[in-house]
């Protein structure tokens, strides 16, 4: 099966400084990666799109110079959180599609929690 | 926006018992995904089920699709201790691919 994985896994942070986190599609090229963000006990909240060598694009209410995307490539993007204050503190998901079709999952990878203090 | 609702938010049954959570969604879609998340982890696929699809098997799972009624419905036979986790309904609308996701079901199954 398709692997995603993300690093890291849990990062602790002081406010005001910028946390990056990787999103790698281990076995597949991804045409197109997620970021999506969750609450405790929440549902997923898409955050924005990543496709490979263009801008990412961003849900409305989402910062993007607040959260900045890089896809640099078919198997890796990276999100970045900038200036991060407490209440960025939160579960970081991504995932990764592959394929050209609607019809295709999409694979998620294990998440990151962040904990800004 | 969250385009999909769950019902029940949380279930609590007896290990052997069936359950059953239900997803409401609002637009029409090209498919509707089940995805399973275990207390703090990532989401593991379930299933998918194709708009021009009624119903769909895996397993131990059963998905309807009622695209009449915008809804759609995950159950689960014979459940087992192990499939205690909150489980979660996503529309495809097209699109680019984006999935919307439920609210969720939080589902313990006691042993």
């Amino acid at each position: 099966g398709a692997v995603v994985s993300q690093h890291p896994s849990r990062v602790i942070c002081k406010s005001g400084t910028s946390v990056k986190i990787e999103c790698r599609s281990l076995d597949f090229q991804a045409t197109t990666m997620f970021w999506y963000r969750q609450f405790p006990k929440k549902s997923l909240m898409l955050m924005a799109t990543s496709n490979e060598g263009s801008k990412a694009t961003y849900e409305q209410g989402v910062e993007k110079d607040k959260f900045l995307i890089n896809h640099a490539s078919l198997t890796l993007s990276t999100l970045t959180v900038t200036s991060a204050h407490p209440e960025d503190s939160s579960f970081y998901i991504c995932s990764a599609h592959r394929g050209l079709g609607s019809q295709e999952t999409q694979y998620f990878g294990p998440g990151t929690r962040l904990l800004v203090l | 926006s969250q385009q999909g609702e769950e019902d029940p938010q949380a279930l609590s049954i007896q290990e052997g018992e069936n359950a059953t959570m239900n997803c409401s969604y609002k637009t029409s879609i090209n498919n509707l995904q089940w995805y399973r998340q275990n207390s703090g982890r990532g989401l593991v696929h379930l299933i998918l089920i194709r708009s021009n699809e009624r119903e769909k098997h895996s397993g131990r799972l059963r998905v309807t699709l009622d695209t009449s009624k915008k809804s759609s419905s995950l159950l689960i036979t014979a459940s087992r201790a192990a499939d205690t986790a909150s489980y979660f309904c996503a529309t495809n609308t097209g699109g680019g691919n984006k999935l919307t996701f439920g609210t969720g079901t939080q589902l313990k199954v006691e042993l």
